[in-house]
């Protein structure tokens, strides 16, 4: 089946850094990721959706300056959260949707990277 | 605006007895209504989805219009079955989940 990977796994990271997060789409493009975060105990909150070659679209009270997304390729989403804190700690989650093929209409999710900033 | 409500935090049931995780939504539109399924220490994983009226691991969910539910059911919990389950709902490109259901199976 479809997979979608993500790099790295766990990061931590200091005060005031910036950290990549990498999701890729193995054995199917992609026309559209997404990416969510999720805090204990609790469920997933999408922060935005990518669509390749375009500027990624924001859910309300997400900072795009802060959580920036760039979806170069069919197979490639990447987040990068700017000048990070401590409140910036979470578990965060891509998502890919297919453009073709039998796994056109089903939204794979990667393992999700588990961001600390100290 | 889209929303989908399940009202259990937690659920635990004996194997081999019936379990249900109840998923309320609220959607002006024709949902599209998912579970997706997180063992422990694994991604997300799609359970199954509204349209294709599949049963896969023995669980069903019937989309009730009326009462704007979709439950997730099956007869006979076994204890690979414990892990945390979340209903979802999309519209278009916007999929929204619940808050998740953790549900134990003991043996």
């Amino acid at each position: 089946g479809a997979v979608v990977s993500q790099h790295p796994s766990w990061v931590i990271c200091k005060s005031g850094t910036s950290v990549k997060i990498e999701c890729r789409s193995l054995d199917f493009q992609a026309t559209t990721m997404f990416w969510y975060r999720q805090f204990p105990k609790q469920s997933l909150m999408l922060m935005a959706t990518s669509n390749e070659g375009s500027k990624a679209t924001y859910e309300q009270g997400v900072e795009k300056d802060k959580f920036l997304i760039n979806h170069a390729s069919l197979t490639l989403s990447t987040l990068t959260v700017t000048s990070a804190h401590p409140e910036d700690s979470s578990f965060y989650i891509c998502s890919a949707r297919s453009i073709s093929g039998e796994v056109t209409d089903t939204q794979y999710f990667g393992p999700g990277t588990r961001l600390t900033v100290l | 605006a889209q929303r989908v409500t399940q009202p259990e935090k937690l659920l635990s049931v004996f194997k081999g007895a019936p379990v249900e995780l109840k998923c309320n939504y609220s959607y002006s539109g024709s949902p599209e209504l998912f579970w997706y399924v997180q063992y422990s220490r694994q991604r997300l994983q799609l359970l199954l989805r509204h349209i294709s009226r599949e049963s896969i691991k023995g669980f069903t969910a019937d989309l009730n219009k009326g009462e704007t539910s979709f439950h997730l059911k099956k007869p006979f919990a076994q204890e690979e079955d414990s892990a945390m389950y979340y209903c979802a709902l999309r519209n278009n490109n916007d999929m929204r989940f619940g808050a998740g259901t953790r549900l134990t199976v003991k043996p």
